[in-house]
């Protein structure tokens, strides 16, 4: 199974642009990654998800190199109720069916 | 804006005990999954469901544990005989299609809480 690496913490502070990138480098030619995002002690919540590019939607923007050996997620002005955790997720053909859950990057907002 | 339900949202039972946990998928989704989380720890997927048959199941998921659409709206998990190390935050989740390309999004619940004592 190919495997992601992301940092385990982040801080940032309130109105602030955060970058979380995840390395992929054995990211196979049919897996889609995906971020999902949980709160503590609340299920996980999809974010976003892309192949190639650049995926936006209202809450993130997902890039992806050409190689897609790496990924990162970017949250525009961020607010203390983004503190959560991060996950990025590798998946095959796009099914968000069985979850493969790494530890994911604990992000803390700040005043 | 549409959501799965669990229920009970915290149960504490004794060992050996047998336990259920159930789910109120989103209404119009096919598919079934329960993940847990241990505290401090990942996420771990145990199994999916679909058209009344189990799509896949992990390690985790042992002859300790079953699932069930008893109904049109439920989706139970129950373990039979419980351990200590049951306890965890179990997750049911759902989405609209299951196994292939792009499928969408999975909606979790609020998950339930189980304390083995």
């Amino acid at each position: 199974l190919a495997k992601t690496t992301q940092p385990i913490s982040m801080d940032s502070y309130e109105g602030q642009e955060v970058n979380i990138t995840c390395s992929h480098n054995n990211i196979a030619t049919n897996d889609y990654i995906t971020w999902y995002q949980q709160f503590p002690s609340q299920g996980p919540r999809f974010i976003i998800q892309g192949y190639k590019t650049k995926v936006t939607n209202e809450v993130a923007s997902l890039f992806i190199p050409a190689d897609r050996k790496s990924s990162t997620l970017s949250l525009p002005r961020v607010s203390l109720s983004d503190t959560a955790v991060y996950y990025c997720l590798l998946n095959y053909g796009g099914s968000q069916g069985n979850l493969i859950f790494g530890k994911g990057t604990k992000l803390s907002v700040k005043p | 804006e549409p959501e799965v339900t669990q229920t009970p949202s915290h149960q504490v039972t004794q060992m050996g005990q047998e336990v259920i946990l159930r789910c109120v998928p989103i209404s119009n989704h096919l598919y079934f999954y329960w993940y847990r989380q241990i505290l401090g720890q990942k996420v771990e997927f145990l199994v999916s469901f679909y058209n009344n048959e189990i799509s896949e199941k992990s390690e985790i998921f042992d002859d300790q544990f079953s699932v069930e659409r008893p109904d049109g709206s439920n989706f139970t998990l129950k373990i039979r005989s419980t351990k200590l190390e049951d306890s965890a935050m179990y997750f049911c989740a759902s989405s609209a299609s299951g196994k292939g390309a792009n499928t969408g999004e999975l909606f979790f619940g609020e998950g339930s809480r189980l304390t083995v004592l």
